[in-house]
């Protein structure tokens, strides 16, 4: 299975929004609505941002919001700060009868 | 609260074999889903493996398939990784993860801080 395709970066202003894509195929992103995405900053572990689609876990705000149309998925990061500055991946299940997760190849969002 | 710590890192000949623990605590370890995902010294992330909370099923990628394998005990809430013919390319920070649920693919919503396997002669 491939890498899912994200662009390697994205910008804004504070107070801003930003949408950062993910794009699959039919056989992942497409197939499935298990689409994650992780936020990390230097030297730090992942943090989940959102999971299957567009659900947030408890804790993050919801300026974080998840959707996909077909095979692309996307991240909107509404209302930017200066601490949303950091490297995003995506990921997603993939497969048929051996399902693996895949992620993408990361985005870093500066906060302009 | 969750914590999960890493060990067992460190430098392996190619080749070689190293096998990585992570010993998790602040939830009910049996219930959920654990991983393994890798990142290689400036790239991004990798998935590696998954387990499913009873350990009943396991997940590889296609690049470690048939070299790691992971396992866990539930009765010491500690989750493994066994890394055999290490190849240069395995050379990363090794993440532990626990899964949101039980099924085994689930995302992974609390990580441990890393640990480094370095693959070199």
């Amino acid at each position: 299975q491939s890498a899912l395709t994200q662009p390697p970066s994205a910008s804004g202003s504070p107070g801003q929004s930003v949408t950062i894509s993910c794009t699959g195929a039919s056989s992942d992103v497409g197939g499935y609505n298990y689409v994650s995405w992780y936020q990390q900053h230097p030297g730090k572990a992942p943090k989940l941002m959102i999971y299957e689609v567009s659900k947030r876990p408890s804790g993050v705000p919801d300026r974080f919001s998840g959707s996909k149309s077909g095979n692309t998925a996307s991240l909107t990061v509404s209302g930017l700060q200066a601490e949303d500055e950091a490297d995003y991946y995506c990921s997603s299940y993939a497969g048929s009868n051996n399902f693996v997760v895949i992620f993408g190849g990361g985005t870093k969002l500066t906060v302009l | 609260e969750v914590q999960l710590l890493e060990s067992g890192g460190g430098l392996a000949q190619p080749g070689g074999s190293l096998r990585l623990s992570c010993a998790a605590s602040g939830f009910t370890f049996s219930g959920f889903a654990m991983s393994w995902v890798r990142q290689a010294p400036g790239k991004g992330l990798e998935w590696v493996s998954a387990v499913s909370g009873s350990g009943g099923n396991t997940y590889y990628a296609d690049s470690v398939k048939g070299r790691f394998t992971i396992s866990r005990d539930n009765s010491k809430n500690t989750l493994y990784l066994q890394m055999n013919s290490l190849r240069a390319e395995d050379t990363a920070v090794y993440y532990c993860a626990k899964g949101y649920g039980d099924y085994g693919l689930s995302p992974c919503d609390y990580w441990g801080q890393g640990s480094l396997v370095t693959v070199s002669s």
